[in-house]
């Protein structure tokens, strides 16, 4: 199955800095890479994904960006403010025979500091 | 538009008890998942249903966890008995599976504490 891996495991940055986080994967089938933000005792939230055949996504002050030949993929999250501040998890679809699962990473629990 | 529904948020029970949780999908999915958050973790899907069919439960540990989901809406997630070990937050999770889109939206989940 896949294997998905999330650095770093905690990430503290003041306000108005930039936050990035990468994850990489072991599927090269891999297609659909979503990440989620969960706020203590609340639900994972989905922020922003991109599809293997777009290299990168922008909303706002998030960004998403893929490289398939290198399999990583990074969150970066400009202008941080303090309700940035929760753990993200990144994700990875595999398009083999567990299509539709995702695998998750450990998470980046990110603090911002005023 | 109605997120996805989790019933009990919290459950307390003693080992080798039973318990069950439940999972209202968001209208018009037919895809719905239970995910386990260990603390510290992502979530890691146990089970997968389209419709009423259960096309991914090779993570559901069989011999005490059994999954339901009828008429293709409402599921149930039983474990019976529960260990110690069974501790964490049980998650529900539901997508429509269609061409362009497929994402997952996720319930507040159900914390089990096992004592």
């Amino acid at each position: 199955g896949e294997n998905v891996e999330q650095h770093p495991s905690t990430l503290s940055v003041q306000e108005g800095d930039s936050a990035v986080i990468k994850c990489t994967y072991s599927d090269s089938a891999s297609n659909y890479f979503p990440w989620y933000k969960q706020e203590l005792g609340k639900r994972p939230q989905l922020i922003i994904d991109i599809r293997s055949n777009v290299g990168e996504k922008k909303d706002q002050r998030i960004a998403v960006t893929l490289n398939k030949t290198a399999k990583h993929f990074s969150l970066h999250i400009t202008e941080t403010q303090p309700e940035d501040s929760a753990v993200y998890f990144c994700a990875a679809r595999s398009r083999g025979s567990t299509l539709g699962r995702l695998y998750f990473g450990r998470g980046t629990q990110l603090t911002v500091w005023p | 538009e109605a997120g996805v529904v989790q019933s009990p948020r919290y459950k307390i029970i003693e080992k080798k008890q039973p318990v069950a949780f439940w999972c209202n999908p968001i209208s018009g999915h037919n895809t719905l998942y239970w995910y386990l958050q260990n603390l510290g973790q992502g979530p890691e899907l146990l089970i997968r249903y389209e419709n009423e069919e259960a096309v991914d439960d090779s993570q559901l540990p069989k011999d005490r966890f059994s999954a339901e989901r009828l008429k293709g809406v409402d599921s149930t997630l039983k474990i019976q008995p529960a260990e110690l070990g069974d501790s964490a937050v049980y998650l529900c999770a539901s997508s429509f599976m269609g061409l362009a889109t497929d994402t997952q939206y996720f319930g507040p989940g159900t914390r089990l504490t096992v004592l």
